[in-house]
């Protein structure tokens, strides 16, 4: 089955503690994004990654830092997460074949970090 | 400065009658156009893309329609079921995978 995993799924944090929450996919996907979602501003793109080792900014990386080392891994880590971090978080993987994409969703992950 | 806005926050429609949901956006170099919808405590899923080569896209019930020089597209679902109340969201990229989101809208289907 096709899927993307993100853990944990709930995370209550304090202030300045390193935090990383981990995003994988079984479809081998070359695509990964983190997303931030919240009240009133919809979907946020954080970082994205063409393929293994290249990665990019999105629309809010501002506090956040990815990695990817692996095709089917992309980790999202908070080094010093701040209460304005306090959101749901998606992990995506996408193919994008000729004019056709298909994108899977995790199933996210609520942070509090107070 | 919102690239991609969704301007009708909601949207009730009847059950086997035609929904549709707008988007318009305002940089012209997007050519990547996708919908999503999602249900509360999940995460979205993916309905149908279309790209800036082409004006209109099929998948099943959704259609999703492009018009460049009204920089809008549409997403059409025929007939509505109430399986399909949720908020979607129109997302557009300009030839990454950098992507930017409308702010929503809650489809209601009334049965």
């Amino acid at each position: 089955e096709a899927q993307v995993t993100q853990n944990p799924r709930y995370l209550i944090t304090v202030t300045g503690k390193k935090l990383t929450v981990t995003c994988s996919q079984n479809m081998n996907h070359e695509y990964m994004s983190w997303y931030r979602q919240d009240p009133g501003l919809g979907l946020r793109q954080i970082y994205y990654s063409m393929n293994v080792e290249v990665t990019d900014k999105g629309d809010v990386p501002e506090g956040y830092k990815v990695s990817r080392k692996e095709k089917r891994n992309f980790p999202l880590i908070l080094e010093s997460p701040s209460p304005n971090q306090t959101s749901l978080y998606f992990c995506a993987s996408s193919r994008r074949v000729g004019s056709q994409e298909t994108q899977y969703f995790g199933p996210g992950t609520r942070l509090l970090v107070l | 400065d919102q690239q991609v806005k969704q301007n009708s926050p909601s949207l009730s429609v009847q059950e086997g009658r035609i929904s549709i949901l707008n988007c318009d956006y305002t940089n012209s170099m997007f050519d990547y156009f996708l919908w999503y919808k999602k249900y509360p405590a999940e995460g979205p899923t993916f309905l149908i893309s279309i790209s800036s080569i082409k004006d209109k896209n099929e998948d099943g019930r959704f259609t999703v329609f492009l018009n460049k020089s009204a920089k809008h597209l549409s997403l059409h679902i025929v007939p509505s079921q109430p399986g399909d109340s949720a908020v979607y969201f129109c997302a557009a990229s300009a030839g990454t995978y950098k992507y930017i989101f409308g702010t929503g809208t809650r489809l209601k289907v009334l049965a």
